[in-house]
């Protein structure tokens, strides 16, 4: 069965520090995907994006994240300068329609020390 | 605004037992939603969906059952199993016009399976 594949699996990285977080989405996806989840709490939207543009963000989804799908399969999560509350898990989805069948990847887990 | 939250945080059920988990949505806009199982340090496992044309879909073991009139929206596990135990999420889209396929997320219950 297809898999959203995202690397690394755990990140630690100094307050301050650029971080990057990588996905695969499933090949004939077009509809991608980046969301949060705090430890402990819900899963948040942070941004989605379509056609090589960023189609919708979130109010987390600030000046200092930024999305790229650099070469056609890969799809980045950049965060510029990190803070200690963006330590989280990070999740990349995708989805054939952006309506439905979406697949989510396993994870990144960030930690900003 | 927009929310999705569950009536239950947490939920102990025994092994062979049937669950409920149950979900409350406020947004009347949305015509689709999906229940997901999320084990520790794993991404949101698709269980079961469900489009607001319909009340009720069953797949293996699970049925969800969602009722408009009052925003309501849940999740049947029958014979459940140790292997069933984790966070369990609501989440809506409330789809069309700009929302590319954005996903609400309820705030989840914790299912524990006794054996």
């Amino acid at each position: 069965e297809p898999e959203v594949t995202q690397t690394p699996s755990h990140q630690v990285t100094q307050m301050g520090q650029e971080v990057i977080l990588r996905c695969v989405p499933i090949s004939n996806h077009l509809y991608f995907y980046w969301y949060r989840q705090i430890l402990g709490q819900k899963v948040e939207f942070l941004v989605s994006f379509y056609n090589n543009e960023i189609s919708e963000k979130s109010e987390i989804f600030d000046d200092q994240f930024s999305v790229e799908r650099p070469d056609g399969s890969n799809f980045t999560l950049k965060i510029r300068s990190t803070k200690l509350e963006d330590s989280a898990m990070y999740f990349c989805a995708s989805s054939p329609t952006g309506r439905y069948g979406y697949t989510f990847g396993s994870g990144t887990r960030l930690t900003v020390v | 605004g927009e929310s999705v939250g569950l009536h239950l945080p947490t939920l102990s059920v025994q092994e062979g037992d049937n669950s409920i988990i149950n979900c409350a949505y406020s947004n009347s806009a949305s015509d689709y939603f999906i229940w997901y199982k999320q084990e520790s340090g794993k991404g949101p496992q698709f269980i079961i969906d469900i489009r607001s044309n319909m009340d009720k879909r069953q797949g293996q073991r699970v049925t969800v059952l969602l009722n408009k009139t009052v925003k309501h929206l849940s999740l049947q596990i029958a014979a459940t199993q140790p292997g069933d135990s984790a966070v369990y999420f609501c989440a809506e889209n409330s789809g069309g016009g700009t929302s590319y396929g954005k996903l609400t997320f309820g705030q989840g219950t914790i299912l524990t399976v006794h054996p």
